[in-house]
């Protein structure tokens, strides 16, 4: 199995939600990534977990709150989001924080009413 | 943030014709990935050369990198319809974390039948 799967596709959600993305990798890859993508633009690293802990937050605002659950899953929770968040929320795996090459999965498509 | 500058940005082109896309970067690296994304969906990995690396095949794929220059080229030799996505350029942000991608403005492209 060389796929990482996100759910849901597509959100949208209210500014006074709480709703969870999810993805799932069983590469057996030990770090895995949560990127922000606006249209027309590049990806946006978020956070970064490596061997199940969190390595790296690029300062993102605490109404993004991850989660590792195991080191097949990983969360991202959402609360009191901004239109402005609205964009495609990409998971990545990687065989090892240092490698090079990323695995992303689809997607989620995210729109904050 | 970003580091890399790509262009151009768009490109059209006839079915069957090569198509080239540029990178630049601006500091040193030890590698330099492409990653090609299809409308909204997650990015793929598509090659990735070394700095001790001139030029580097894969299929219908032929990467160049000059450090001289900081610069990188993807050539598409005989494209197809297929080929129409978007196109990422990304280096490391530093030499020892292979994990925070700075990534290229991306050239869109799109293959004409």
């Amino acid at each position: 199995d060389t796929e990482v799967t996100q759910t849901p596709k597509h959100l949208v959600m209210g500014m006074t939600n709480k709703k969870s993305l999810k993805c799932e990798q069983h590469m057996g890859h030990r770090a895995m990534y949560w990127y922000k993508q606006k249209a027309k633009k590049p990806p946006e690293l978020m956070f970064v977990y490596s061997y199940e802990k969190l390595s790296i937050n690029e300062s993102v605002p605490s109404r993004f709150s991850p989660e590792c659950p195991n080191s097949s899953l990983l969360n991202l929770h959402l609360h009191a989001l901004q239109p402005e968040d609205s964009a495609l929320y990409l998971c990545a795996s990687s065989q090892e924080p240092s490698s090079y090459e990323q695995y992303f999965g689809p997607g989620t498509r995210l729109t904050v009413t | 943030s970003q580091q890399g500058e790509e262009d151009p940005q768009a490109l059209s082109i006839q079915e069957g014709e090569n198509a080239t896309m540029n990178c630049s970067y601006k500091t040193s690296i030890n590698n330099l990935q492409w990653y090609r994304q299809n409308s909204g969906r997650g990015l793929v990995h598509l090659i990735l050369i070394r700095s001790n690396e001139r030029e580097k095949h894969s299929g219908r794929l032929r990467v160049t990198l000059d450090t001289s220059k900081k610069s990188s080229s993807l050539l598409i030799t005989a494209s197809r319809a297929a080929d129409t996505a978007s196109y990422f350029c990304a280096t490391p942000r530093a030499m020892d974390s292979n994990y925070q991608l700075i990534w290229g403005a991306g050239t869109k492209l799109i293959i004409k039948p």
